[in-house]
């Protein structure tokens, strides 16, 4: 069955710098692999998915992930932090055919 | 506009008091689903629907109930609520399971005392 795991409950950075959030996976089978954002006082929102096209996935609001197979990895990345990024985000895994597995979440905090 | 909705987004009731959270999706999705998102414990299923009359439990059921008896409402029902229960709710819905995106509801913060 499939796992994924969030490293990091709390993290946080200043406004400009990078921001890296870190999932691991579990999965018998090539996976589906996806990030999702939650802003205060809202629902979940995706922000990329990966699906085996292309191992750098892009996504909105200047994001990506990076899908490496040798280290079971999928990191979310933003090279340069804004204010408006706070909130807290989400990995999640599926196989095909399957349901969705989400992470315990990690919070994303913006220091000015 | 393409959206989950869900009622109430807040509800305070007492221990035993049934009460029911209503979802509906205008997007023609098949797949429906409830998780319930407590802190440290990230997003647990509750129960899911693959289409109408068709549910299933997830992996947190125990104290609730769904129906489907149209595509588009996927109902969130406790029958004897429970302060364990006092949570936020999210129903979601999508096209299916798999690669699929999901679409998620506002939330429904739930406090039973």
């Amino acid at each position: 069955a499939q796992s994924v795991t969030q490293l990091g409950s709390h993290v946080s950075v200043s406004e400009g710098a990078l921001v890296l959030l870190r999932c691991n996976y579990s999965s018998s089978v090539p996976p589906y692999l996806f990030w999702y954002v939650q802003y205060p006082n809202q629902g979940l929102q995706l922000l990329l998915k990966y699906t085996s096209a292309a191992t750098l996935v892009k996504g909105i609001n200047g994001f990506e992930a990076e899908f490496k197979k040798s280290e079971t990895s999928f990191h979310l990345t933003k090279p340069s932090a804004h204010m408006s990024d706070a909130a807290e985000y989400f990995c999640a895994v599926s196989e095909w055919d399957d349901k969705i597995i989400f992470g315990k979440g990690t919070r994303l905090h913006i220091l000015p | 506009e393409a959206q989950v909705t869900q009622n109430p987004r807040y509800l305070i009731t007492v221990t035993g008091k049934k009460l029911t959270v209503t979802c509906s999706q205008n997007m023609n999705h098949e797949y429906m689903s409830w998780y319930r998102q407590d802190p440290g414990l990230g997003l647990r299923q509750i129960y899911y629907s693959m289409n109408v009359e068709v549910t299933d439990k997830g992996d947190v059921p125990e104290g609730y109930k769904v129906s489907r008896k149209e595509k588009r409402n996927f109902p969130l029902i406790l029958e004897s609520p429970s302060p364990n229960q006092t949570s936020l709710y999210f129903c979601a819905s999508s096209l299916g399971t798999g690669v699929a995106e999901q679409y998620f509801g506002p939330g429904t913060r739930l406090t039973v005392t």
